[in-house]
């Protein structure tokens, strides 16, 4: 079975341009989160989305937003990029909402943004 | 969710075992223990998730003493391959309360 999947692996965006990325959570999988991952640090939750409902977001800004798709796929928009978002996105899906009784959120591979 | 704490770094040999222990005095009652290994530029990838005792899969093995205020990841055998950043977190692992600490940087020499 294929794994959690994300497009596009890198890009590059100039300062103040908008930017979306994608992601195909593993089959049967209902949750989706997407995590900001600066190069040194570990990953900063964003936001979570179970059954297409927005469950839990983080500390970023409105800049940020995303939405989850009947298929569960999902999307992560970032508009008015900043030098500072410059980052690994990754994504993750799981198969419940929620964190406890063992449920594991699997990542996939992220999608490498570069902000010039 | 639980504060866990790891050493920043740690150094092994090809072929040893590797124990990492991660310290969570905090742990609630329905807490899991989940860890993760990342290598650079990659998505963390899930190792093994236990709540009590012992749990063993093909990749490590996972002890957790009775009063569960710590745990330690077991990697068998170590390669060159093993070298990457491992993660402990416990509890909730999603949502406002999902916090990577700074995770273990294991390096296998030759």
């Amino acid at each position: 079975d294929a794994g959690v999947t994300q497009s596009p692996t890198h890009l590059i965006k100039t300062r103040g341009q908008h930017v979306t990325l994608r992601c195909s959570p593993i089959s049967g999988h209902k949750s989706v989160s997407w995590y900001q991952q600066v190069l040194g640090q570990g990953p900063q939750f964003i936001f979570q989305y179970y059954e297409k409902e927005e469950r839990g977001r983080g500390n970023f800004p409105d800049r940020f937003s995303a939405r989850q798709f009947p298929n569960y796929s999902s999307e992560l928009n970032v508009n008015a990029l900043l030098l500072g978002d410059s980052a690994l996105y990754l994504c993750a899906s799981s198969l419940k909402g929620d964190g406890f009784s063992g449920n594991t959120i699997y990542f996939g591979e992220g999608s490498w943004l570069t902000v010039v | 969710l639980a504060k866990t704490t790891q050493p920043i770094s740690m150094d092994s040999y090809e072929g040893q075992e590797v124990n990492i222990t991660c310290s969570h005095n905090n742990i609630a009652t329905n807490d899991y223990i989940t860890w993760y290994q990342q290598f650079p530029s990659q998505g963390p990838r899930f190792i093994i998730q236990g709540y009590k005792t012992k749990v063993t899969n093909e990749v490590a093995s996972l002890f957790i003493p009775a009063d569960r205020k710590s745990s330690t990841l077991s990697l068998p055998r170590v390669s060159l391959s093993d070298t990457a950043v491992y993660y402990c977190l416990v509890g909730e692992i999603y949502g406002q309360n999902f916090v990577f600490g700074p995770g273990t940087r294991l390096s296998v020499l030759p």
